[in-house]
């Protein structure tokens, strides 16, 4: 399997369920990210893991909980959501390798959460 | 802080005909990058091309090439001879460094490209 990858594609969840979205990047990068995707909003960053480490958190609310357990899977572990929070949450992984190329980051397909 | 600025939220082309697809940006940072994506209905954001705030050329990548005018701050996204698959979002994206040398996206709004047969 190559490329990014993301399991579930669709989801729907109750406001009082715990669930969790799974990344898997098969691109040997050393950073991966979640962004959440709104109807009629921009892009918005969520985290950032450069070499599992958490290296950013854009003032998500504690309710959406990452996990890096290795270079290769991102986790984000959702508890208590909002109706609001209903989104594409999609997870994107890069090569960090500052002054050199491009930095593109690989998108995967995303999850369509819905928040019930 | 960076911003990009998408002001075209739905454009059509006709097949076969170029499209050009505007993208304003505004950073401090002397180095920077500019990227654009491809988002079909699938949702999956798809990279196109990349230029890089002191390339001498203009970044070209198949049928997508990149206007880049420094001075304007504007980096607009030409798609030739358009085909019925490029119907699709297109985002224009800023790259900003962290501070530990990773890096994040700051994305524009997005323009819906409608290409008509």
């Amino acid at each position: 399997e190559t490329g990014v990858t993301q399991t579930p594609r669709h989801l729907v969840m109750g406001m009082t369920n715990k669930k969790s979205l799974k990344c898997e990047q098969h691109l040997g990068h050393n950073a991966m990210y979640w962004y959440k995707q709104s109807a009629k909003k921009p892009l918005e960053l969520m985290f950032v893991y450069s070499l599992e480490e958490r290296v950013e958190n854009n003032s998500v609310p504690s309710r959406f909980s990452p996990e890096c357990p290795n270079s290769s899977h991102l986790f984000l572990h959702l508890h208590t959501l909002q109706p609001e929070d209903s989104a594409l949450y999609l997870c994107a992984s890069s090569q960090d390798r500052q002054g050199f190329g491009s930095y593109e980051q690989y998108f995967g397909p995303g999850t369509r959460l819905t928040v019930t | 802080a960076q911003k990009i600025t998408q002001t075209q939220p739905g454009m059509f082309v006709q097949e076969k005909e170029a499209v050009t697809l505007d993208c304003t940006y505004d950073t401090s940072d002397p180095s920077y990058g500019l990227f654009w994506y491809k988002q079909p209905s699938s949702g999956e954001m798809i990279f196109l091309i990349y230029q890089g705030s002191y390339d001498q050329q203009n970044a070209t990548e198949g049928r997508y090439s990149l206007n880049f005018q420094k001075a304007r701050k504007s980096a607009n996204l030409v798609i030739s001879a358009s085909q019925l698959g490029d119907s699709a979002m297109y985002f224009c994206a800023m790259r900003e460094v962290l501070m530990d040398s990773s890096y994040k996206l700051i994305f524009g709004s997005g323009t819906r490209l409608l290409v008509r047969p």
